[in-house]
């Protein structure tokens, strides 16, 4: 059972353009996390999100939490080639429990 | 070292073999986890060891999988007699504790059975 769904599965832009890559839940979340993963290693995280509501911007990355705290976004502003990769969330049910990911979002930048 | 170590990065093994992978987590952290990654997809969750208590093994798929964490340290997870379908990326990862805190991942160990 998939718990967490993320939306599109594959995304292939130009460079400079806009992109948002969507994950969604039934559950509540005490926390969400975002990770990208390239070839042969192992995910790294982006950043950890824990208010319904928040915003969080790193650089060209904008993350949001939904107010619910079941929903996140990741807004990706001028995509460089250097953004390509697999694009996981990663949901919490409690702090004291393990996350589970989303089936990620291949995303693919054209120079 | 800073990071997580996983060995072997790569192990080809006959059907029907049993196998070891390791994971040496960062030093200091309290929390690790085993996940399996087919194929690009996401991270199927394994098991999680946080420090002393009794591991969460409800990802385990079958009896044929095992971990252990010798000493809150070194984790081994043992598959016994492997299946096709155990071929995936086990990936292994630590982190400081059981609250808010990102995980760091290992490279993985890219498992095939032949």
């Amino acid at each position: 059972t998939q718990l967490l769904e993320q939306s599109p599965q594959f995304l292939s832009i130009q460079e400079g353009e806009n992109l948002t890559v969507y994950c969604n839940s039934s559950s509540v979340f005490s926390s969400l996390q975002w990770y990208r993963q390239e070839p042969g290693e192992g995910p790294v995280l982006l950043v950890t999100v824990v208010t319904g509501g928040e915003v969080k911007k790193l650089k060209r990355l904008t993350f949001q939490f939904g107010d619910a705290r079941k929903d996140s976004s990741l807004h990706i502003t001028a995509a460089q080639p250097g953004d390509t990769g697999l694009y996981l969330c990663a949901g919490r049910y409690s702090s004291a429990s393990k996350i589970i990911f989303g089936s990620g979002t291949r995303l693919s930048i054209r120079p | 070292g800073a990071g997580v170590s996983q060995s072997p990065s790569n192990k080809v093994t006959e059907k029907g073999k049993d196998v070891e992978l390791r994971c040496d987590p960062i030093s200091g952290h309290t929390a690790l986890y085993w996940y399996r990654q087919s194929l690009g997809q996401g991270l199927e969750f394994l098991i999680y060891f946080q420090g002393n208590s009794a591991p969460d093994k409800s990802g385990l798929p079958s009896d044929r999988f095992s971990a252990e964490r010798t000493g809150g340290s070194v984790s081994t997870l043992t598959i016994q007699r492997t299946q096709q379908e155990d071929s995936a990326v086990y990936l292994c990862a630590s982190s400081l504790g059981s609250g808010d805190y990102g995980y760091t991942f290992g490279s993985g160990t890219r498992l095939t059975v032949v």
